[in-house]
């Protein structure tokens, strides 16, 4: 069964500060793995993913990721954080096989 | 080009009484899977359902939840008499064929069930 880990449950930041949050996943075949934000009260939006090539994914809104398949690791970056991004972040692993499983989650606060 | 449609978006019910809970998929897309958000957690996987088959149901509570997506109208969601502990987020999420590599699942705005 696969699972994932998400380091951070509560993140604080001041804005223009840089942002990483760990994602680490439990699965021995090919995974694609997703990065999904949430807006307070809103659903789930797509920020990036991955599924083969080049282990860094650039996503919306100036978020990255990089896959490192030793660690089993998909971090989210950031370089410059904004108030705007204030919202849970939630990584996924996916194996082709239907169902998603997702972290607990994230929740960024930006300070102003 | 509509998204994930899901209604109600907010619903109350009182224990003991049933809830509906609806989603149309995205268009082209034959594949819903239901999750469930309980406050300060992650989406739990409940089901997985393609056009009137039940392909996945690993995640759903033995007793009071069922789920269908018949061969036409949206897929639906019934917990029957529900308890306080069902009060969550239910987010549908649709794929046009999740055996294909590149698969993306695409998420709904979700219902907010208040049981009270």
């Amino acid at each position: 069964a696969q699972s994932v880990s998400q380091h951070n449950h509560h993140v604080i930041l001041s804005e223009a500060a840089s942002l990483e949050l760990g994602c680490n996943y439990s699965y021995g075949g090919t995974v694609n793995l997703f990065w999904y934000v949430q807006y307070p009260g809103q659903h789930l939006q797509l920020l990036l993913k991955y599924f083969s090539g080049d282990p860094l994914v650039k996503g919306i809104k100036g978020f990255e990721a990089e896959f490192i398949k030793s660690k089993f690791s998909f971090n989210l970056r950031k370089p410059s954080v904004q108030w705007s991004d204030t919202a849970e972040y939630f990584c996924a692993v996916n194996t082709n096989a239907g169902k998603s499983t997702f972290g607990d989650g994230t929740t960024l606060t930006v300070k102003p | 080009n509509a998204g994930v449609m899901q209604n109600p978006r907010h619903l109350v019910r009182r224990r003991g009484q049933e809830a509906r809970l609806r989603c149309s998929p995205m268009k082209g897309h034959s594949h819903v899977y239901w999750y469930r958000q309980l406050p300060e957690e992650g989406l739990k996987f409940m089901v997985y359902l393609q056009k009137e088959n039940i392909i996945d149901e690993s995640g759903m509570p033995k007793e009071r939840f069922s789920a269908e997506f018949p061969k036409e109208g949206p897929s639906i969601l019934r917990i029957q008499q529900v308890v306080r502990g069902d009060s969550a987020a239910y987010f549908c999420a649709s794929s046009q064929n999740p055996g294909r590599t590149q698969e993306t699942q695409y998420f709904g705005p979700g219902t907010r069930l208040l049981v009270l």
